[in-house]
């Protein structure tokens, strides 16, 4: 899997966007961006995944640039609730799969 | 569906003593997982498997075992505990037979385990 990079804490009021940037330099051809949300003392879940330009579902956006190298996931309006820690992973093939340190979102009241 | 079910969630042990966790999955998935999580800390990937009598290392695999000989079923051993190992144990999967591979995995709830 690719390495990537990505800020280790980020803080943000409730009610505004947040952007969490990974970086990916040796994102492959067939690699694929995903990005997962831990709260504390669960499992990881699935937000969203995409492979190029962006990918919106009912919970976050994805926006990958042209040359794939980095990606940003947008959580609009946040809320206490979405304190947590999120993961970018990069990969195709999705048999070793390896998690990074994550960042850490905490959202001020 | 109950998804992944991990059995024990808590467990606590003596320094030698050793154990099994199991992963159960009624998704199913091909691929499953077990990672370990250490406070303050990102999954480290302790052994995988692609399939039903397969398994492979991950990053941390020294100390731990695992069998996958039904498909459903993935199991962590530890032969002989030690401190060290005190974490939070997570099994995933991902997967499902005959279908596309996107790579989503999920995960259970977490098995606490303290090596005292």
């Amino acid at each position: 899997l690719a390495k990537t990079t990505q800020p280790i804490s980020m803080d943000s009021y409730e009610g505004q966007e947040v952007n969490i940037t990974c970086s990916h330099n040796n994102i492959a051809t067939n690699d694929y961006i995903t990005w997962y949300q831990q709260f504390p003392s669960q499992g990881p879940r699935f937000i969203i995944q995409g492979y190029k330009t962006k990918v919106t579902n009912e919970v976050a956006s994805l926006f990958i640039p042209a040359d794939r190298k980095s990606s940003t996931l947008s959580l609009p309006r946040v809320s206490l609730s979405d304190t947590a820690v999120y993961y970018c992973l990069v990969g195709g093939g999705y048999q070793k799969v390896t998690f990074g340190t994550g960042t850490k979102l905490q959202v001020i009241p | 569906n109950a998804g992944v079910t991990q059995t024990p969630k808590f467990r606590v042990l003596k320094t030698g003593q050793s154990m099994t966790l199991l992963c159960a999955q009624d998704m199913n998935h091909e691929y499953m997982y077990w990672y370990r999580q250490d406070p303050g800390m990102g999954l480290r990937l302790i052994h995988y498997s692609v399939g039903e009598g397969t398994t492979a290392k991950g990053e941390v695999p020294d100390g731990y075992n695992v069998s996958r000989l039904k498909k459903q079923n993935f199991l962590l051993g530890l032969e002989s505990a030690a401190p060290s190992q005190t974490s939070v144990y997570f099994c995933a999967s991902s997967y499902p037979s005959g279908r596309v591979n996107t790579g989503e995995l999920f995960f259970g709830e977490g098995s606490r385990l303290t090596v005292l």
